[in-house]
């Protein structure tokens, strides 16, 4: 399955609360990404980081925050200043190879919900 | 930013025969350009790719197209099967300060019946 993992499948959140979803590669692989998946919206970008210690905001970052400690793992946490949290979220990695851009691996996805 | 749109977002085909999902992008740096099938439940996966510098690329009953001048890119799927039913996204993606910026369609919602 691409070895790329996410958890949990499913997340359950109460209003106010700080969630954090785990996302896992060892495909050696230096680019991560995350994604946000809602009915009719496509995929819309979250945060993506090239490199150990350094990641860059993508489209929709406002109440979302992210980290990069290590190269195999880029944890997402969803705040409580994300006004509309319950959605799809997608983890995905790729590399590069002589400066050309290539597929993205995707993870299996957790679905979260703000009861 | 870059913007891709893409349409239908729901085609229903019979088996047998052809289906095409179109896109088009507004970022002429833009240079790689990717679909996915993403199946209900499931992580979307690669099924076809195109590079910037080619203008068709084929696989078995898979065929992508690209035109760079009018910036657009199609999928053309040929002989659809009911495996083929899924959601398909097609994405451009550009080089934006060392990394790959990647802006995907809405997705078009493929229906094969038998």
């Amino acid at each position: 399955d691409g070895g790329i993992t996410q958890s949990p499948k499913y997340l359950f959140r109460k209003e106010g609360q700080n969630v954090t979803l785990s996302c896992e590669q060892n495909l050696n692989h230096d680019a991560m990404y995350w994604y946000r998946q809602d009915p009719g919206q496509g995929l819309r970008l979250i945060y993506y980081s090239q490199i150990v210690n350094d990641f860059q905001k993508g489209d929709i970052a406002e109440g979302y925050s992210v980290s990069r400690e290590k190269k195999e793992s880029f944890p997402l946490t969803v705040t409580s200043a994300q006004k509309n949290p319950t959605a799809f979220y997608l983890c995905a990695s790729s590399n590069h190879r002589g400066g050309a851009y290539n597929e993205q691996f995707f993870g299996p996805g957790t679905r979260l919900t703000v009861l | 930013g870059e913007n891709v749109e893409q349409h239908p977002s729901t085609l229903s085909v019979q088996e047998g025969d052809s289906a095409v999902i179109k896109c088009t992008y507004s970022d002429s740096a833009s240079n790689y350009f990717p679909w996915y099938k993403q199946e209900l439940g499931k992580r979307p996966q690669l099924i076809i790719d195109i590079r910037s510098n080619v203008g068709e690329k084929k696989d078995q009953r898979i065929a992508v197209t690209l035109n760079k001048t009018a910036k657009h890119f199609s999928l053309h799927i040929t002989e659809t099967q009911p495996e083929d039913s899924a959601v398909y996204f097609c994405a451009a993606s550009r080089n934006s300060g060392g990394y790959q910026k990647v802006t995907f369609g809405i997705g078009t919602k493929l229906q094969v019946i038998p």
